[in-house]
Formats: C-alpha cells, structure tokens, sequence
C-alpha cells in the first residue's frame, strides 16, 4: 500500500514570493490534514478535509494560506506572500475509517529568505 | 482548549535501559490517542493507538498506557537500542468538534551505545 505522497520535499523562496505544496493521501482515505511543525515543535493542525469539505481550518492564517482538496482526493496547499515566520515543514496526512490511525508524509521542507 | 504536554523535553540513556516517556493533556474528553516517533528530517511514523475505551496497547518492545480521568498517558520502552533515538511525540483526538487531533511537543530521546 503506497503512502502519503508529497512535493516538493525541499523548497527556498524569498520572502513576498508565493509556494504551493502538493498532497496524495493514501487510498481511501475520507480525511486529509495539513500540519506546520516549526523546529522543535510539535505539529499544529492548518487545516482538516473531510472528504472535499473543511472540518477545521481554525489555525490557518487565512490571509496568506489557502488549501483546497478538488474531488476529494489530493490536495493542495499555498502561501501568498510567505513570510520569514512560515520556515517550517508542512506535513500532509491522513486517516481512514476503523483504526482512525494517522498516516504522514515526509513532510515539505520550507525556507522563507 | 485542549493542551498537550510532555516531560522530558529530552532524554539521553545509556543502551539497554528501561524508559518511560510521559504525555498529559487537559481535556480527558478524548477519541484516541496516538504515539508517534519522528527521526530527523523525516515525517512521523504511528507507533501505538489507544482508544478511549482502552488502558494500554503493546507492540513489542513498546508498551503505551492510558488514564483518561487523570489526563495521562505514558509510553514504556524496554531494553532500549541506538536505533531508538528519535522524537517521541504524543496526539490527542477531541472527541467532539470534528475530532481536532492536536499534538505534544515531543521528547527527544537518545540511546547511548
């Protein structure tokens, strides 16, 4: 069974500029996550998608990220105009039905200059 | 609001040695909680589930245990290896409101050959 999919892995911009990370959960599963994890943090939930609807967006910074998740499969997550403050990597994850066990990609590494 | 907390912050022990991480949250209304273990530059992998309804899980040298009425949950590792040096990061499942997972911190752990 493959696993969470996501890219690109590493990415550096300069502040102002925009960047969008890309998602694939695992067959099947109804719920897809977007976590930020700062250096020596643990993760802080962006935004939850069940299926292509929004269940908790209540940390997203929504003047500058926007996420959707078109047919409720990928999923796609942007910053515009990135800050310093948004160096993080953002973890795409998620969970199906039963377990309710949560799977994560390796994360997008970013570097806002 | 849900809080979650760890202690350690970090912890180094010699190879071999009996450990126990510790995890306390604040709202005992919870779905499940869940251990993770993140190596650096890597996303998380799940180690252990544990439902509301449930004390304790085991999967081989681990052992994670449950007391929802005191807000505790506690991860054994027996006879610890090198390659058990990771983060150690606990998550807590709301049991209402679109079942918010949020996470600790984290223990950084260090197994001394």
């Amino acid at each position: 069974e493959a696993g969470v999919a996501q890219s690109p892995r590493y990415k550096i911009i300069e502040k102002r500029q925009s960047v969008a990370f890309w998602c694939n959960p695992i067959s099947g599963h109804a719920t897809l996550y977007w976590y930020q994890q700062i250096l020596g943090q643990g993760p802080k939930l962006l935004i939850q998608f069940q299926n292509n609807g929004v269940v908790d967006d209540s940390q997203l910074p929504k003047d500058r990220f926007s996420a959707e998740r078109l047919k409720g499969v990928d999923s796609t997550l942007k910053i515009q105009p990135a800050k310093l403050e948004d160096s993080a990597v953002y973890l795409c994850a998620s969970s199906g039905r039963g377990t309710n066990t949560i799977y994560f990609g390796e994360g997008s590494w970013l570097t806002v200059v | 609001k849900q809080e979650v907390t760890q202690i350690p912050a970090a912890l180094s022990v010699p190879e071999g040695e009996n450990l126990v991480l510790n995890c306390s949250f604040t709202d005992s209304a919870i779905y499940n909680l869940q251990w993770f273990r993140q190596d650096p530059g890597k996303g998380l992998t799940s180690l252990l589930l544990i439902q509301s309804s449930q004390r304790e899980q085991t999967s081989g040298r681990l052992n994670a245990s449950l007391d929802k009425s005191s807000g505790r949950s506690t991860l054994y590792i027996a006879a610890s290896q090198p390659g058990d040096s990771a983060t150690y990061l606990c998550a807590v499942r709301r049991g209402t409101g679109g079942f918010k997972t949020i996470f600790g911190a984290g223990t950084r752990l260090f197994v001394k050959a």
